[in-house]
């Protein structure tokens, strides 16, 4: 199976920060690549599919990226309701359809 | 609107069954493969099972082979997920999640998420 290691597994940031979370893949996934937010008591969000193409409806300072294997995930000035969970999502496998450990944004 | 509504969940004891359901509604069910996703308490999100739009492409987590069944009736607007032989580590909220695509591939992608049913295996 396919693994995903996400980095951090948290971080701290500030209202207009810029932030980047890490996906690395133990194996070439060829840019299957997922991106959700996960706000607690809340069902997770499509944000970014295929490593760099932005969801319907989702705002243009998500953006995602790829080199290889590291997949990034990049929140050019962070609003207040950027404060989530992020997870990551390969899919050029399947089954399984790993996720990332997960990296949660915190207010500092 | 598009929607998933998940039920079924609720107290199950460690080697006995529960019966998950979902209805979707506001898009063509049909032409979508559809998914169970789960999160522990305190856990990141882990997929459970996915089938194909046709019930083929049946997957599983190697976590939950042999003991978990999916099935969907496209009649319906629904997908199930049969729970047996209970663990406490299946202790979870489980999501039906809706992809992108008609059948689990490189190209799925989950752009809809039920409420989730919070599930608890214990005696």
């Amino acid at each position: 199976d396919i693994q995903m290691t996400q980095s951090p597994s948290s971080l701290s940031a500030s209202i207009g920060d810029r932030i980047t979370i890490t996906c690395r893949a133990s194996q070439t996934i060829s840019g299957f690549l997922n991106w959700y937010q996960h706000k607690p008591g809340k069902a997770p969000k499509l944000l970014i599919y295929a490593a760099s193409r932005l969801q319907r409806g989702v705002p243009s300072r998500f953006s995602g990226s790829a080199s290889g294997t590291d997949f990034t995930l990049t929140i050019n000035s962070l609003q207040p309701e950027d404060f989530a969970s992020y997870y990551c999502q390969q899919s050029s496998s399947t089954p399984p359809l790993t996720f990332g450990g997960g990296t949660k944004v915190e207010i500092k | 609107e598009v929607k998933l509504v998940e039920s079924g969940g609720g107290l199950g004891q460690p080697g006995r069954s529960l019966r998950l359901s979902c209805v979707a509604s506001g898009f063509t069910f049909d032409d979508h493969a559809m998914h169970w996703v789960r999160q522990a308490p305190g856990k990141g999100l882990e997929w459970v099972s996915g089938i194909g739009w046709n019930s083929g492409d049946i997957g599983y987590a190697d976590s939950v082979k042999g003991r978990f069944t999916i099935s969907r009736d496209n009649a319906k607007n629904s997908l199930y997920l049969q729970m047996n032989s209970l663990r406490p580590e299946d202790t979870a909220f489980y999501y039906c999640v809706k992809d992108i695509n008609g059948y689990p591939s490189p190209r799925s992608a989950f752009d809809i998420w039920g409420q989730g049913t919070i599930v608890t295996v214990s005696s």
